[in-house]
């Protein structure tokens, strides 16, 4: 278990559906970020957390998109009542000390 | 607001010959890192590079090199004897005090056999 990881790596789902998207980051790291990926818009910092807080949620685009860590580890991203511009593939990063973030390999959301 | 640009959507290069991609960025903080991060297909994001900005001398990674301007705001990548797993998308990025990366809108690089 070396690396980042991410579930479920692709999601379809209808408009107007909740999904959730996890991220399971490097064991120690105390650092977790969110990041969106999208055609229009690139790569967007959504969220970040120390330890189980969330001193950044500047990037959440809306109160639709919320976000928990529990145990200083797991990560779930929850967007509710789906739109379609929220396609896009969401990345978790994780970070110990030095600033150097590690990547998952996303989870590509398609909204229908 | 900082702020990371990447003017250079698409470059080429031949197998085994030298490439530089460009960035640029704007911040007023003093202490902040930088990054380059090469994305393929694959979608996973791979940290080639990383500068310390308090450092003069330029990070070097094997065939990777950079060449960090602190006054010009400029932070370019060069790849030395491109091969061809070295073709993806290239994104330069930004941290400062706050820890969370500020992305430029990447460069996507072809490698010709």
């Amino acid at each position: 278990g070396a690396g980042v990881s991410q579930s479920p790596s692709n999601k379809v789902t209808e408009k107007g559906k909740d999904v959730e998207l996890r991220c399971d980051p490097i064991s120690g790291h105390t650092a977790l970020y969110w990041y969106r990926q999208s055609l229009g818009q690139g790569l967007e910092f959504l969220i970040y957390f120390q330890g189980n807080s969330a001193p950044d949620k500047s990037g959440l685009p809306s109160d639709r998109f919320s976000a928990e860590r529990t145990g200083g580890s797991v990560s779930t991203l929850t967007i509710q009542r789906t739109q379609q511009e929220d396609s896009a593939v969401y990345l978790c990063a994780s970070s110990s000390q030095n600033n150097e973030q590690f990547f998952g390999p996303g989870t590509r959301l398609t909204v229908l | 607001a900082q702020t990371v640009t990447q003017s250079q959507p698409e470059m080429s290069v031949q197998e085994a010959e030298t490439v530089t991609l460009s960035c640029t960025y704007d911040t007023s903080e003093s202490d902040y890192y930088l990054f380059w991060y090469k994305q393929p297909p694959s979608r996973q994001m791979i940290l080639v590079i990383r500068q310390e900005a308090y450092k003069q001398q330029n990070a070097t990674e094997n065939r990777f090199s950079v060449n960090f301007q602190k006054a010009a705001k400029s932070f370019s990548l060069k790849i030395s004897d491109s091969q061809l797993g070295d073709a993806a998308m290239y994104f330069c990025a930004y941290t400062g005090n706050t820890g969370k990366l500020i992305f430029g809108q990447g460069t996507t690089l072809q490698v010709k056999p």
